[in-house]
């Protein structure tokens, strides 16, 4: 089955920690997004990738970086530089068929 | 610009009931708009979409929606809850339906059914 794959499933960070979520994609599908989502809020863009080997920044980029050098496959790091990681991250496509396909998220926690 | 409301962070409504949730967008152009559902702990699925064709827009689980343009609304209704439609619904626009289209999404409504 073609989908969207995220790992680890639940993540737990120490304070000055780098930490790198993964998000691979078997759809085939040219771009790649970096949700954050905190309660009681909608989803905020952080990053996105339209091509490989290209990249923009969303809305709250500060503290974050990615990288795209496949299709297949779109890391986000968060750096220690990002003050208030703890959140829900979704990554996710898009196709001009299927509209927007959504991972089903990591977990992260600052301990 | 675009933006998104969603009146009501939570909603309860008792099994059987319609299921009314309300969204209002804010667009410059002609908008796009979704409605996706998310359960705990997992990604967003897409309820169902309107990208300019017909204005009463039928997706899964039951649930449509209706663009009003003069209202600005795009609210989803469903005639009969079932418990598995307790989840956080939200609302979305963009302005166009490409990659390069900036997706914006509403706070999100929790949707709890009585029993």
């Amino acid at each position: 089955d073609g989908g969207i794959t995220q790992s680890p499933k639940y993540l737990f960070r120490k304070e000055g920690q780098n930490v790198t979520l993964s998000c691979e994609q078997n759809l085939n599908h040219d771009a790649m997004y970096w949700y954050r989502q905190d309660p009681g809020q909608g989803l905020r863009l952080i990053y996105y990738s339209q091509i490989v080997n290209d990249f923009q920044k969303g809305d709250i980029a500060e503290g974050y970086s990615v990288s795209r050098e496949k299709k297949e496959s779109f890391p986000l790091t968060v750096t220690s530089a990002q003050k208030n990681p703890t959140a829900f991250y979704l990554c996710a496509t898009f196709s001009g068929d299927y509209g927007y396909t959504f991972g089903s998220g990591t977990r992260l926690t600052v301990v | 610009a675009q933006s998104v409301t969603q009146l009501g962070s939570h909603v309860s409504v008792s099994e059987g009931a319609l299921v009314l949730l309300r969204c209002n967008y804010s667009s410059s152009v002609p908008p796009y708009l979704f409605w996706y559902v998310q359960y705990p702990n997992q990604g967003l699925q897409l309820l169902l979409k309107y990208t300019s064709a017909a204005t009463l827009v039928k997706g899964i689980n039951g649930f449509e929606a209706e663009f009003k343009k003069s209202e600005t609304s795009f609210h989803l209704t469903k005639p009969s809850a079932h418990m598995s439609d307790a989840a956080e619904y939200f609302c979305a626009v963009t302005s166009g339906y490409s990659s390069a289209s900036k997706i914006i999404f509403g706070s999100g409504t929790r949707l709890s059914i009585r029993p």
